[in-house]
């Protein structure tokens, strides 16, 4: 069955250094989303991309974020430079057409903050 | 304002017992959506089971049901014959489509343990 994967799983950085969570979505979607779990907290949304470009970001994704798909495989999660408080884990999502309901998600990077 | 409210923190639950797992929701839109995700201590997020608001029948994928009551807004999940398996965080959230954009609110989580 296809699946959304994440890469790295697991990602230490210190504070201050831009980090890339990559992800590649099912093959055949089109709609694709980032979201963020602060360790013990909700699951939040910060952003979805659709037709290679932002269709809606929350407000946590302030100029310190950004997203591409750089080749039509991939997408990434940027964050130029990384805060304590971004600690987290980052899930990726991905949902085929307009009428399709379900976002299906990837296994998570937790990224931590040093 | 929260859109969507879990107020079990946790629940312990004895094993083969059926569980309710509550949320409720706050939505002036017509058209909207509620799932229900499971989050074991691995991390990851399993899709458990979805209503949408113009559903006339309460969903149910095997041991899962949702029990939808509209006039409430309501969405509890009932697991039927738990299993220690079952032991994990739940989530409730609902799908908001924004002028055809789309995203989902989570809730903040009941912890579910299945006590054997």
């Amino acid at each position: 069955e296809p699946e959304v994967t994440q890469t790295p799983s697991h990602q230490v950085t210190q504070m201050g250094q831009e980090v890339i969570l990559r992800c590649v979505p099912i093959s055949n979607h089109l709609y694709f989303y980032w979201y963020r779990q602060i360790l013990g907290q909700k699951v939040e949304f910060l952003v979805s991309f659709y037709n290679n470009e932002i269709s809606e970001k929350s407000e946590i994704f302030d100029d310190q974020f950004s997203v591409e798909r750089p080749d039509g495989s991939n997408f990434t999660l940027k964050i130029r430079s990384t805060k304590l408080e971004d600690s987290a884990m980052y899930f990726c999502a991905s949902r085929t057409t307009p009428n399709s309901y379900e976002q299906y998600f990837g296994p998570g990077t937790r990224l931590t903050v040093t | 304002a929260q859109k969507i409210t879990q107020t079990q923190p946790g629940m312990f639950v004895q094993e083969k017992e059926a569980v309710t797992l509550d949320c409720t929701y706050d939505t002036s839109d017509p058209s909207y959506g509620l799932f229900w995700y499971k989050q074991p201590s691995s991390g990851e997020m399993i899709f458990l089971i979805y209503q949408g608001s113009y559903d006339q029948q309460n969903a149910t994928e095997g041991r899962y049901s949702l029990n939808f009551q509209k006039a409430r807004k309501s969405a509890n999940l009932v697991i039927s014959a738990s299993q220690l398996g079952d032991s994990a965080m739940y989530f409730c959230a609902m799908r908001e489509i924004n002028f055809g954009n789309e995203k989902l609110t989570f809730g903040t989580g009941t912890r579910l343990t299945i006590i054997p």
